[in-house]
């Protein structure tokens, strides 16, 4: 079965400090994996998506992840966070059929 | 600009009624999704559908049906609400390019937080 697993449901960083945050996957087949952004009583907006054609991935706001398969996972990376990144992001995998299956979420806390 | 339109932002039903979820998109997507969103749990697929009158049961669709009677409008039925249906409900659509397609990102409403007394 595939699915995703972010670990740590909350992560507290320092404004400029470097965010780190993990996802790990399993699938059968080559996967295309998304990051998700959804602040405060809104819905769901894509950061970043990996579809094979590049391993390091750059998305918007100044984020990016990293697809390494000896390693199933698909961590997502700022340099330097601002007190705006705050939000909950989740990583997302499609094998194909359309769907997405959701990892549990991570809630990023920015401290000044 | 994509967009993706649910009709209540916020809404409180009492046990036993029925509800409607409307969702709308003008992206002339074909597939659309309903998820719930529960703390700790993230997105948990209802139903999803991929044509006009097609739908196909997602994860955790007990409770719940839905309607699809027109391309941009998808909605989720709760026949009877229960305390436990009490969540954020979220839709979704995107294109269908190739049925095994996997890379369609998919575009997200403000979300519908109910609350069933």
């Amino acid at each position: 079965a595939q699915s995703v697993t972010q670990l740590g449901s909350h992560v507290s960083v320092s404004e400029g400090a470097l965010v780190l945050l993990r996802c790990n996957y399993s699938s059968s087949v080559p996967p295309y994996l998304f990051w998700y952004v959804q602040y405060p009583n809104q819905g769901l907006q894509l950061l970043l998506k990996y579809t094979s054609a590049a391993t390091l991935v750059k998305g918007i706001n100044g984020f990016e992840a990293e697809f390494k398969k000896s390693e199933t996972s698909f961590h997502l990376t700022k340099p330097s966070a601002h007190m705006s990144d705050a939000a909950e992001y989740f990583c997302a995998l499609n094998t194909g059929f359309q769907k997405l299956v959701f990892g549990t979420g991570t809630r990023l806390l920015v401290s000044p | 600009d994509v967009k993706v339109t649910q009709s209540s932002r916020y809404l409180v039903k009492r046990t036993g009624e029925k509800v409607f979820l409307e969702c709308v998109q003008d992206m002339d997507h074909e597939n659309m999704f309903w998820y719930r969103q529960d703390p700790g749990l993230g997105l948990r697929l209802i139903y999803f559908s991929y044509d006009v009158k097609m739908k196909e049961k997602g994860d955790i669709p007990e409770g719940y049906s839905v309607s699809r009677e027109k391309k941009e409008r998808f909605s989720l039925i709760l026949e009877s609400a229960s305390t436990n249906q009490t969540s954020m409900y979220l839709c979704a659509s995107s294109l269908r390019i190739g049925w095994l397609a996997g890379y369609n990102e998919q575009f997200f409403g403000p979300g519908t937080r109910l609350t069933v007394l």
